[in-house]
């Protein structure tokens, strides 16, 4: 299994508060992905990086933002949470150009 | 935007081989066809990819249509356990923005 580790895996926080979920690999990958997957929608792109400090959005970026200041880690911050926020988080990872997406096991994050 | 169709679900009897099938009329010539699988509320799961040829792992195997059209995802002896959702997914190996559409549930029938 990658070395993927995403934290925390449940959280339930109120509208309005910032929230943090970390995305922690071990691989040295250089290629990292944040998901939103809600019932109806699939997976959903929110942000992405291609290397340190190199990031990018998805198709789903509003409310969203993300840091990566090191290869390791990979940040994403909802700066005030919403309950359409409300959702379960995937991070990927990805090593070479043409190769595959390794995820995690998911967060879940509630917004009441 | 997914650049794919896939059927929203399928249903297989157990031990007989799964066909997923795939549409990607825009594909172009760079472009890569990679499947996916999600169980139940885990991480997705890679399979197999292709470009052109044919492809097989201990997994699945994977026919693309000459003109790469469409392809199918071959489960050849489907279990229970792969009952998932299976994404089909195209782009050119240099794209770093990969999208997934809605996938296909495939129901395992005991």
């Amino acid at each position: 299994d990658a070395g993927i580790t995403q934290s925390p895996r449940h959280k339930v926080t109120e509208t309005g508060t910032p929230v943090t979920l970390r995305c922690h690999q071990t691989e040295n990958h250089r290629y990292m992905y944040w998901y939103r997957q809600d019932p109806g929608h699939g997976l959903r792109l929110i942000h992405y990086s291609y290397g340190v400090k190199d990031t990018d959005k998805g198709e789903v970026s509003d409310g969203y933002s993300v840091s990566r200041s090191k290869t390791e880690d990979f940040l994403l911050t909802l700066e005030s949470a919403t309950s359409s926020q409300t959702s379960v988080y995937f991070c990927a990872i990805r090593d070479r150009v043409d190769g595959e997406l390794f995820f995690g096991e998911g967060s879940r994050l509630t917004v009441l | 935007d997914a650049k794919t169709t896939q059927p929203p679900s399928m249903d297989c009897a157990e031990g007989r081989a799964a066909n997923l099938p795939c549409n990607h009329s825009t594909i172009s010539g760079n472009e890569y066809v990679y499947w996916y699988r999600q169980i139940h509320s885990q991480g997705p799961q890679y399979i197999i990819h292709g470009l052109k040829n044919n492809e097989t792992n201990e997994m699945a195997s994977l026919i693309i249509t000459e003109d790469r059209k469409s392809s199918t995802l071959i489960l050849p002896h489907a279990t229970l356990r792969d009952t998932a959702v299976y994404y089909c997914i195209v782009r050119v190996a240099q794209d770093d923005k990969i999208i997934f559409g809605k996938g296909t549930r495939l129901h395992i029938l005991p």
